[in-house]
Order: C-alpha cells, then structure tokens, then sequence
C-alpha cells in the first residue's frame, strides 16, 4: 500500500517563528489532507489539497502531486498552534481511505 | 450545518463487556469511515461503509468487530468481549462522496479496565 512519511517528527519552535512541515507519498494520489489535532484531541481539517497551494489565515499549503510531496507552512506561530500535525492520503487505487501519517509534534514556547 | 457527531464521548467498559460507538454524519454525506488512534500513534482506517453497505473493511480486527451503517440512524462500530488492547481513541469520518475531504468528529475515547 500507499507510504506515507512526513517530517520533522518533533518540532519545538519560539512564539513568532516560522515552520515548514513536510509530507512524502510513495504513490499517486486522489486526495490529499492536512489535519490539526489539538491537545484535546480534535481532529480539525486544515486543507483539502490534492494538487495546487491554498492559503488560509496564517497557514498555507502546496501539493506537488508529480513528485509527491506536500508542504505546510506555518507563519508567526502561536501557542495555540501546538499539537500534532497529519497528513493523509487517498491512493489512486483505493475505495476513498484516508491514510495517515504518523504526523509532526509541534510545540510552540511563548 | 452540524459536523460529524459521535457518542459518548468517553465509555468504560470492564474485560468482556460489549462496547457500542455511535457515529452520525455531516447532512448529506452517505459515506462513513471509523478510525482507531492508539496513544502517541496515528490513525489507522479500520472500515467505509455507505448505507447499508460494507465498502472495505481491510483495517477491522478479523473477531470481535463489526460495524454497519443501516438506512435509517446512526453508523454504529461495535467490538464485543473488549480487551485492554482495545483501549483507543475511535474517531468517525464522513463525505458526501469518493475524492471529496472527509470530515471528522470529536472521536469517543474507549477505556476498557
């Protein structure tokens, strides 16, 4: 089946900084996803982005689906941004499963 | 536009106990999806099911487990005779259709004793 990988898996950063988080998949994909699980552990959508860049807020996002990889970026991070960030995928072949990754831990210091 | 509501929330359950998650999708999705987080792990697809139908259940423990989403209610995600293994977070997901972002509820977290 589908891999998918993302990086960093720990991410420590101060108030105010700037991240970029990444996401690899080992094959073509229909969908593409960006979840924030907060402390609470809610699953909050982030972006539906198969291919293309979004934008949202302080957060945006860019597929490049020929050489499979996402990224998410984070400006001006705030506290309340800490938690673990997932991408997942659908592959092609598949019914319309997500797959996870095992996502990045983000914590933001004030 | 109500999200994806799932109940309760927290369940304990003893060793042998049966354990019953309820899931009701967004208005308008027919497509449902359970999800198993375990603590510090992502989520793993268990099964999709549309109405009435078991779509792929590839992800769902051979015993114990078994899901269903009638025509009329809830989905529902049942596991029988719970172990402590079976402690998790159980989300559900739901969209209107194949290719399209599923959404997720606030999942209902197991705790088996």
């Amino acid at each position: 089946g589908i891999q998918v990988e993302q990086s960093p898996p720990d991410l420590i950063l101060q108030e105010g900084a700037n991240s970029t988080l990444r996401c690899n998949f080992s094959d073509s994909v229909n969908n593409l996803q960006w979840f924030h699980q907060n402390p609470w552990g809610q699953l909050i959508n982030l972006f539906y982005i198969p291919s293309g860049t979004k934008q949202n807020g302080r957060l945006s996002a860019t597929t490049v689906a020929t050489e499979r990889y996402s990224l998410l970026y984070i400006s001006s991070s705030q506290t309340t941004d800490s938690g673990v960030y997932f991408c997942a995928v659908v592959d092609g072949g598949s019914q319309g499963n997500l797959i996870f990754g095992k996502g990045t831990k983000l914590s933001v210091k004030p | 536009n109500a999200g994806v509501m799932q109940n309760p929330r927290h369940l304990v359950r003893r060793r042998g106990q049966e354990a019953r998650l309820r899931c009701s999708p967004m208005k308008g999705h027919s497509h449902v999806y359970w999800y198993r987080q375990l603590p510090e792990e992502g989520l793993k697809f268990m099964v999709y099911l549309q109405k009435e139908n078991i779509i792929d259940e590839s992800g769902m423990p051979k015993e114990r487990f078994s899901a269903e989403f009638p025509k009329e209610g809830p989905s529902i995600l049942r596991i029988q005779q719970v172990v402590r293994g079976d402690s998790a977070a159980y989300f559900c997901a739901s969209s209107p259709g194949i290719n399209s972002p599923l959404h997720f509820g606030n999942g209902t977290r197991l705790t088996v004793t």
